[in-house]
């Protein structure tokens, strides 16, 4: 089955780092994926990760893929205020030639001066 | 921006009555997704479109359904409508169908049903 899980709230101080943890339970996941929501705002496509790599940086962000415990985290580094948002991991299925995205419910982080 | 309009962004509407949410997606993307929003279900996937053609269906109602149109637009038709379908509804796009192909969302409609 397909399930996305992650914890609902973070709270951090400016200046620290953030991690975001999501699991997911469909082995046959392609590509897991990391989306911001701002308030009535749409979701912005933050990074991805394949699923045969363990981790992917781009900037401040670091994405961390344990594929045994299906374990995927977001790592925010130097975490600012304008970074305080709903974050959703999604996987991504490969079925038949398309893919569909499973979306977590999200988590808010928030942060603080 | 991330390319995807949506359009109305906000709509309110009674019970019982139709509505129609429209979609432009990205230049030269090809497909189109729809997706609901609620504070209960979270973002649930609706339906996908490539080219015009239905690709796959999610967790979509029979009182809702959409088209793909030569020109790529996307509409989102909701019918007899209720007061759980109030949601935000999103607009996603893609180049293709799959792969890794990453979805671009539009800002969304919000639909108030009363």
């Amino acid at each position: 089955g397909e399930d996305v899980e992650q914890s609902l709230f973070l709270s951090v101080r400016e200046g620290d780092s953030s991690v975001i943890n999501c699991t997911y339970t469909d082995s046959s996941s392609t590509y897991l994926y990391w989306y911001k929501q701002e308030p009535g705002a749409g979701l912005q496509l933050l990074t991805y990760i394949f699923s045969n790599m363990d981790m992917k940086q781009d900037q401040r962000l670091t994405v961390l893929l344990n594929k045994k415990d299906k374990h995927l985290s977001l790592r925010i580094a130097d975490t600012q205020t304008g970074d305080s948002a709903i974050y959703f991991c999604a996987e991504s299925i490969l079925r038949q030639g398309y893919s569909t995205l499973t979306f977590g419910k999200g988590t808010m982080l928030l942060v603080s001066p | 921006d991330s390319g995807v309009t949506q359009t109305p962004k906000h709509l309110i509407t009674a019970t019982g009555q139709r509505v129609t949410l429209r979609c432009s997606p990205r230049s030269g993307d090809l497909s189109v997704y729809w997706y609901q929003q609620s504070l209960d279900q979270g973002l649930q996937f609706l339906i996908h479109y490539y080219n015009g053609e239905e690709r796959a269906k999610g967790n979509i109602l029979e009182r809702f359904s959409a088209q793909q149109f030569p020109d790529l637009h996307s509409e989102l038709n909701l019918s007899s409508l209720e007061l759980g379908d109030s949601a935000l509804y999103f607009c996603a796009s893609s180049v293709a169908s799959g792969g890794s192909y990453e979805q671009y969302f539009g800002p969304g409609t919000r639909l108030t049903v009363t």
